[in-house]
Order: C-alpha cells, then sequence, then structure tokens
C-alpha cells in the first residue's frame, strides 16, 4: 500500500513553461485535493475533487487547472509558470468531505 | 482566508516537558483535526475531534474542544526529540458539501534533548 504518492519530487522550471504534476492514490478514495504551502503561509487549497470526472475551485485556483479522468489520479496542470508559483505542492486524499485526508510528500516547485 | 489560527507560533521545550498548542477558529465546523509536518515532508494526520466531543486522547496526545470560545488544545505529554515537528489544525465549515478543510498556520515545537 503506497498511500499518496506524487511525481515529480522537485523541478525547475522557467517562466512561461508548462508542467504537470501528478498525484496517485491507491486507497480507493473518492475525495482528492491539490495545495500549496508557502513559509509563513500554511496550506491553501487551490483545486479539489469530489470524485471521478469532478473538480472545483478551491481557495487559490487561479493560474492551475486540474483533471480527474481516473479515480486513483488528481492532475494539477501549470499553463504558463510564474515566479509566484514557487512553493512546495501537497496532495491529499480522503474517504469523505469531513474525514482524515491522507498526504503525498511533496514536489518542490521553483519558478525562475 | 485562515480559519484556524494556531498560537504560539513557535515553542521550544526541554524533553520530558509537555507541549501545549492551541487553535482559534470563526465559523462553525463539524470536526477539528491536528497534523503533524516533519520538515520537509507531507501532513500527518495526528486526532479528530467531532463537534459534539470535548475531549480526546491518543496514546500521549489529549485534544480539547470548546465549541462556545471556537477553539481547541493539543497537549502532547512527556515530549520526546522526536516529536520536533510543526503542528496544524484544520478545520471543515458546518453543514452539508463542507467539503474542504482549512488549516492554520503551524506552530513550530522544537524539543530540545
Amino acid at each position: 500500500n503506497a498511500g499518496v504518492t506524487q511525481t515529480p519530487k522537485f523541478r525547475v522550471l522557467k517562466t512561461g513553461q508548462s508542467m504537470t504534476l501528478l498525484c496517485a492514490q491507491d486507497m480507493n478514495h473518492e475525495y482528492m485535493y491539490w495545495y500549496r504551502q508557502d513559509p509563513g503561509m500554511g496550506l491553501r487549497l487551490i483545486h479539489y475533487s469530489v470524485g471521478e470526472g469532478t473538480t472545483a475551485k478551491g481557495e487559490v485556483p487561479d493560474g492551475y487547472n486540474v483533471s480527474r479522468l481516473k479515480k486513483q489520479n488528481f492532475l494539477l496542470g501549470l499553463e504558463s509558470a510564474a515566479p509566484s508559483q514557487t512553493s512546495v505542492y501537497f496532495c491529499a486524499s480522503s474517504y469523505s468531505g469531513v474525514d482524515t485526508q491522507y498526504f503525498g510528500p511533496g514536489t518542490r516547485l521553483t519558478v525562475l | 482566508s485562515q480559519q484556524g489560527e494556531e498560537d504560539p507560533q513557535a515553542l521550544s521545550i526541554q524533553e520530558g516537558e509537555n507541549a501545549t498548542m492551541n487553535c482559534s477558529y470563526k465559523t462553525s465546523i463539524n470536526n477539528l483535526q491536528w497534523y503533524r509536518q516533519n520538515s520537509g515532508r507531507g501532513l500527518v494526520h495526528l486526532i479528530l475531534i467531532r463537534s459534539n466531543e470535548r475531549e480526546k486522547h491518543s496514546g500521549r496526545l489529549r485534544v480539547t474542544l470548546d465549541t462556545s470560545k471556537k477553539s481547541s488544545s493539543l497537549l502532547i505529554t512527556a515530549s520526546r526529540a522526536a516529536d520536533t515537528a510543526s503542528y496544524f489544525c484544520a478545520t471543515d465549515g458546518s453543514g452539508a458539501g463542507s467539503y474542504q478543510l482549512t488549516f492554520g498556520k503551524g506552530t513550530k515545537l522544537s524539543v530540545i534533548p
């Protein structure tokens, strides 16, 4: 049981480049989330999904897109990266919306 | 906007002492959760307390919830160096469709051997 995995672990992008972060969970959870964590800011919700084929905006969705084509995967895309998107990105999943969330190890992204 | 706010922002104690962290929130909740984050790692769930519960224990952890004051506390007894980490409270909104957790900024705990 791998839990929640994230790919890649580290990435450096130049301004304007695009990339996709992959999150996978093997717990058959319906709910999946993408957060970003910046120093002194705690975690902020970017987008979330309540089931396969669904997505919804969180607190800070601008500049990001997501897709949930398969129940076990939740993709986060940056179409045109900006230095303000330099952050650590965490994926999480849960059985229900008010349940314990299980987190991945994070992706450290730097945008130059 | 942040729903939960932890206090203090940082706490340094000697091994064996107790550590108390507080969380305040603004709106009604269904549940409140506490998470731990070791440096550079993902968050790990510690304990969930429901809005109709006042106290909950898990090993060396004791969580209290006062919904009238909109506050919670996390007590770690007999702390160990391995407890060094950041601790976050997370709250959901009450009512149907509350799918989001809102995290506070965390308390950074340092346990000195």
